[in-house]
């Protein structure tokens, strides 16, 4: 079974609004989780992880995700989307530490509208 | 530094073909995985090295998928003979096991593959 689920295929936002893009998980035990970002014909790019500490997480290219214990989410935030962000984001998680399984959702599609 | 290496980057082959796919690591990475991603999805986890051996390939179709890291640097990825349905990039990520970054993995831009 997924430990991340992402909910939505596709996401439309204006440019200059703010975005999310949805992750919960099922990881038992203490969640590693991660957010990646994959431009076409590239392979993923690392933007931010939660392992432990702050719940607000904060990451390259303006992008932060909030990690939520209650809710068992992570989502993905950026207060001002830029068209550049239109990309396929997936949420990602590694369960446990060392040599373990890291695992993906099946993506969200950003489109950020001019 | 520098960052994964995969070859080739694109490849068509006809079906009942074999193909051989090869990933670098960066250096002093000790995990490897590669994974499978068909158009429209997530990237699903083929196998996953560490040092020259394995540590999860319950989801390599063994039956014609096969994999090797042998000297625990490199990496191939094989299949024969191919599919329609194995048409795919396949992505080759590394992870280090020491300094901060020890769970943050690094990813090859992939290599296309065809199969008609």
């Amino acid at each position: 079974a997924q430990s991340v689920a992402q909910p939505e295929d596709q996401v439309n936002v204006a440019e200059g609004n703010p975005l999310t893009v949805k992750c919960t998980y099922s990881v038992s035990g203490n969640p590693y989780l991660f957010w990646y970002v994959q431009y076409p014909n590239r392979g993923l790019q690392f933007l931010l992880k939660y392992i432990t500490g702050d719940n607000l997480v904060k990451g390259s290219y303006g992008f932060e995700a909030e990690f939520n214990k209650s809710q068992t989410s992570f989502h993905l935030k950026k207060p001002s989307a830029l068209v550049s962000d239109s990309a396929l984001y997936f949420c990602g998680s590694l369960e446990g530490a060392g040599s373990y399984q890291l695992t993906f959702g099946k993506g969200t599609k950003l489109s950020v509208i001019p | 530094e520098a960052g994964v290496a995969q070859s080739p980057r694109y490849k068509i082959i006809e079906k009942r073909q074999s193909v051989a796919f090869w990933c670098n690591p960066i250096s002093g990475h000790a995990t490897l995985y590669w994974y499978q991603q068909i158009l429209g999805q997530g990237p699903k986890l083929l196998i996953q090295f560490q040092n020259n051996g394995v540590v999860d390939d319950s989801q390599l179709p063994k039956d014609r998928f096969s994999a090797e890291r042998l000297k625990g640097v490199d990496s191939t990825l094989k299949i024969q003979p191919a599919k329609l349905e194995d048409s795919a990039v396949y992505l080759c990520a590394s992870r280090s096991l020491r300094g901060s970054k020890n769970t943050e993995a690094f990813f090859g831009q992939g290599t296309r593959l065809t199969v008609v």
